[in-house]
């Protein structure tokens, strides 16, 4: 019940497309839905993030989508650039702690020119 | 403003030595944050420190792992008799308080254990 499931694990967008990552969860005290970027050789950095009392939150070319009653998260990279190849990971916490944090599995993520 | 600073980027050990990994959070954060990150997974929760207390150790290994966080100096994991199923990428996070989004990550230590 504590664990969050990201898919799909890779994926392969031309430049300019959609790319789009999933995240299901099923502890439905969890009430903060980060996302994080992160490129080989460095941590984790937050993106955009998300709480339950909204449907959708955009940032730019990044956008969360929220179905609280499926219990699902989905990040949506617009125009999609060579420079957004990385490795991605949902997460998700509760009681207010937005540090201690249940992550993902990530999803590696390919821009191709 | 200097990011959370990790050190050492990289540490070899062979099995049964000691591991000791650094954090220094950032400027004006006094709580901290481990996490582990296997090949292909995940960062998984470790520890929660403030200055001097461990408020949640809830994913920390029963034996050989321990962490602080002393009222000066960086925090410190620290593995005992390493095995080599401790090989890892070890990341430290630090925050103002934990109900701030603002959560930045460190670049990692990589421990191999040979």
């Amino acid at each position: 019940q504590q664990q969050v499931k990201q898919s799909p694990q890779s994926l392969i967008v031309q430049k300019g497309g959609i790319s789009i990552i999933n995240c299901a969860y099923e502890n439905t005290a969890f009430d903060y839905f980060p996302w994080y970027q992160q490129f080989p050789g460095k941590g984790p950095a937050l993106l955009i993030a998300i709480r339950p009392d909204v449907s959708e939150k955009k940032e730019g070319r990044f956008t969360i989508s929220f179905n609280k009653s499926a219990k699902q998260f989905s990040l949506h990279i617009m125009d999609s650039q060579p420079g957004d190849s990385a490795t991605y990971f949902c997460a998700a916490s509760k009681g207010g702690n937005t540090g201690k944090l249940i992550f993902g599995q990530g999803t590696t993520l390919q821009v191709k020119p | 403003n200097a990011g959370v600073m990790q050190n050492p980027r990289h540490l070899v050990r062979r099995r049964g030595q000691e591991a000791r990994l650094r954090c220094s959070p950032m400027k004006g954060h006094s709580h901290v944050y481990w996490y582990r990150q296997l090949p292909e997974e995940g960062l998984k929760f470790m520890v929660y420190l403030q200055k001097e207390n461990i408020i949640d150790e809830s994913g920390m290994p029963k034996e050989r792992f321990s962490a602080e966080f002393p009222k000066e100096g960086p925090s410190i994991l620290r593995i005992q008799q390493v095995v080599r199923g401790d090989s890892a990428a070890y990341f430290c996070a630090s925050s103002p308080e934990p109900l701030n989004e603002k959560l930045f990550f460190g670049s990692g230590t990589q421990l191999s254990v040979l």
